[in-house]
């Protein structure tokens, strides 16, 4: 069965530094989704892109935060200056024309 | 406003036992989706089942069923023959349709342990 998924699976990071996190969607999906989990707190949205635009975004997705989809099977969330309180996993999810969102295994993400 | 309430922080369930698990929903939207994802310890998010606000008959995949009541708005997980393996965290969620579907949109989440 086709599945999204994420790279790295962890990944650590000093304060201030760049990250990026990947992730190759189900192959003829058409919508991606990036969404943050800080630990064991609920799923929040962050981001939602469409035909190579962001179609929606959160209030925690500001100008630290990009998204791209710089070929035809990645889609990557950049974090410029990563902060303490950026440390959460981050799950990319993609879907059709369906309502239902497949999601990756997830990227967890510490910030130190 | 909350969009999705999970009232029930966690719950213990004997193996073989049936469990439900309440999720009330808030929208003025006549379209709109509902969901359910199972997150194990592994951490990643495992879609379960779906409903439309327009289906009739109340969703069931295998063990899962979905008990929509859209007067109260409600949207309640059972799993029926509960196995030791159904302990995760089950997040209910919410699309709504406005000329495309918005964002999916999650409860708290209800802890489920299943004991032997």
């Amino acid at each position: 069965e086709p599945e999204v998924t994420q790279t790295p699976s962890h990944q650590v990071t000093q304060m201030g530094q760049e990250v990026i996190l990947r992730c190759v969607p189900i192959s003829n999906h058409l919508y991606f989704y990036w969404y943050r989990q800080i630990l064991g707190q609920k799923v929040e949205f962050l981001v939602s892109f469409y035909n190579n635009e962001i179609s929606e975004k959160s209030e925690i997705f500001d100008d630290q935060f990009s998204v791209e989809r710089p070929d035809g099977s990645n889609f990557t969330l950049k974090i410029r200056s990563t902060k303490l309180e950026d440390s959460a996993m981050y799950f990319c999810a993609s879907s059709r024309t369906d309502p239902r969102l497949f999601f990756g295994e997830g990227s967890r993400l510490t910030v130190l | 406003a909350q969009k999705i309430t999970q009232t029930q922080p966690g719950m213990f369930v004997q193996e073989k036992e049936a469990v439900t698990l309440d999720c009330t929903y808030d929208t003025s939207d006549q379209s709109y989706g509902l969901f359910w994802y199972k997150q194990p310890s592994s951490g990643e998010m495992i879609f379960l089942i779906y409903q439309g606000s327009y289906d009739e008959q109340n969703a069931t995949e295998g063990r899962y069923s979905l008990n929509f009541q859209k007067a109260r708005k409600s949207a309640n997980l059972v799993i029926s023959a509960s196995q030791l393996g159904d302990s995760a965290m089950y997040f209910c969620a919410m699309r709504e349709w406005d000329d495309s579907w918005g964002k999916l949109q999650f409860g708290a989440g209800t802890q489920v342990v299943v004991t032997p």
